[in-house]
């Protein structure tokens, strides 16, 4: 079974307007944290944000907002007043001890 | 800050060749790994390490090797390059063996091509 599902095909989104990126997550350890990477063209991974399983409050960061449902164990991306830098690819991903383990990605592209 | 170094960028290789993917970090992080990536699979972790002299296997191992001598290297090894191996590569590192609240801090990857 997967434990990190992303399953939206590729999304677009017009500039300035916010767009959400869907992550579901498996896991029976109490104590894990998610995390959001971007890969843009060029192909570097850039860390975005993190949501740890104990936190109370939905992690931010910017333009960038987790919107963590523990019971629903989703942990979607939310990208506010998207920009044309925006468009790439983008991985959400589970730590569970000393293993990360990344969905397969949503490709992002934002329609000026 | 050089961060997360990976040597060479771009490599192409015969089957059957070997060769060795380097890595080097300069943070002092005890955890480094190794991840592949493939079209439409997301990055899959091939090994690990928890510190110097200490490996493991992740979730794609056959047909690599690792060694961990050093903390701040920890290179990959291809003994017998197969087409199957055509990948990025990417070796990430952080400060923390076993926090699931550490962010990997990742290198800019290796395009490895074997025909």
């Amino acid at each position: 079974a997967q434990k990190i599902t992303q399953t939206q095909p590729g999304m677009f989104v017009q500039e300035k307007e916010a767009v959400t990126l869907d992550c579901t997550y498996d896991t029976s350890d109490p104590s894990y944290g998610l995390f959001w990477y971007k890969q843009p063209s060029s192909g570097e991974m850039i860390f975005l944000i993190y949501q740890g399983s104990y936190d109370q409050q939905n992690a931010t960061e910017g333009r960038y907002s987790l919107n963590f449902q523990k019971a629903r164990k989703s942990a979607n991306l939310v990208i506010s007043a998207s920009q044309l830098g925006d468009s790439a690819m983008y991985f959400c991903a589970m730590r569970e001890d000393s293993k990360l383990t990344f969905g397969k990605g949503i490709t992002l592209s934002v329609r000026p | 800050n050089a961060g997360v170094t990976q040597t060479p960028k771009f490599q192409v290789l015969k089957t059957g060749q070997s060769m060795t993917l380097q890595c080097a970090q300069d943070m002092n992080h005890e955890y480094m790994s190794w991840y592949r990536q493939d079209p439409g699979m997301g990055l899959r972790l091939i090994h690990y390490s928890v510190g110097a002299g200490i490996t493991d296997q992740g979730e794609v191992p056959n047909g690599y090797n690792v060694s961990r001598s050093t903390t701040e290297d920890f290179p990959l090894r291809l003994l017998s390059a197969a087409p199957s191996q055509t990948s990025v590569y990417f070796c990430a590192s952080s400060p923390k063996v076993s926090g699931f609240n550490s962010p990997l801090h990742f290198g800019n990857g290796t395009r490895l091509t074997v025909t």
